[in-house]
C-alpha cells in the first residue's frame, strides 16, 4: 500500500472486554512502532518491532497489553480486560531501516473508547 | 535521558504573519530531531528532520526549522502563515541511547492561524 494503514479506525468496547488493533506497515519496512496518544498525556511509546522480534517492550503499560508481528509485516496490538483508562488513540508507525536517521511514517490511528 | 520540551500549549498568529513554534531538547550525543503535524482526526504527518549538515532545514508545506546547538533548540518556522496551517505540531527526538530509535515526543503545540 501507499502508506501505513490501521484497523479499525474506531472501536467502542465495554470495560473488561478484549480488543485487537491491527497495523499494516508500508511494504518492505522492517521497523514497526506502536504509540499511544491520550488526552493530557501526549504521545507515548509502547513497543518496537524489528522484523518479527520485539527488542523493546518497555512502553507497554501493563501485562494486559501485548503485541505480535508476523511475516515481518502485519502487527496486532491486543489489550485484554480493557479498562476506561485504556481509551486513547493508538498509532502505528513504520520505517524502512533500523536507524536514527530514518523517518517514521504514521498510520491514521485507531480511536479506542472503553465504556 | 533524552527529552523534548514544547513550552507553548498554543500559538495564535494572524494569517500572513510569520509563525514560530518552539522546541528545545536534551540529548546525549548527536541529536536527531523531527517535526510532525497532526490535523484533526488524522495521523501524524512528517514535516522535516535534522540529522546533520545545514542548521536550517526546509520541509513540507513551506515550513523550515533552525537547529541551534548552543541553545539546544529546534524551532519550527514559516514566513507567512495560512489558515490551513492550523493544527497540532509535535517535536520529537530520536532515542539513541535505548538502541531502538523510538521517538520521544514533546507535548505538542496547537497552532491557530486567524483569518
Amino acid at each position: 500500500g501507499a502508506g501505513v494503514s490501521q484497523s479499525p479506525s474506531n472501536k467502542v468496547t465495554e470495560k473488561g472486554k478484549d480488543v485487537e488493533l491491527r497495523c499494516d506497515p508500508i511494504s518492505g519496512h522492517t521497523a514497526l512502532y506502536w504509540y499511544r496518544q491520550s488526552l493530557g498525556q501526549g504521545l507515548e511509546f509502547l513497543i518496537y518491532f524489528q522484523g518479527n522480534s520485539a527488542p523493546d517492550k518497555s512502553g507497554l503499560p501493563s501485562d494486559r497489553f501485548s503485541a505480535e508481528r508476523t511475516g515481518g509485516s502485519v502487527s496486532t496490538l491486543t489489550i485484554q480486560r480493557t479498562q476506561q483508562e485504556d481509551s486513547a488513540v493508538y498509532l502505528c508507525a513504520s520505517s524502512s531501516l533500523d536507524g536514527a536517521r530514518q523517518t517514521q511514517y504514521f498510520g491514521p490511528g485507531t480511536r479506542l473508547l472503553v465504556l | 535521558a533524552q527529552s523534548v520540551a514544547q513550552p507553548e500549549d498554543q500559538v495564535n498568529v494572524a494569517e500572513g504573519n510569520p509563525l514560530t513554534v518552539k522546541c528545545t531538547y536534551s540529548v546525549s550525543g548527536n541529536p536527531y530531531l523531527f517535526w510532525y503535524v497532526q490535523y484533526p482526526n488524522r495521523g501524524l504527518q512528517f514535516l522535516l528532520k535534522y540529522i546533520t549538515g545545514d542548521n536550517l532545514v526546509k520541509g513540507s508545506y513551506g515550513f523550515e526549522a533552525e537547529f541551534n546547538k548552543s541553545q539546544t533548540s529546534f524551532h519550527l518556522k514559516k514566513p507567512s502563515a495560512l489558515v490551513s496551517d492550523s493544527a497540532l505540531y509535535f517535536c520529537a527526538v530520536r532515542d539513541i541511547a535505548s538502541g531502538t530509535y523510538k521517538y520521544i515526543f514533546g507535548t505538542g503545540t496547537r497552532l491557530k492561524v486567524l483569518a
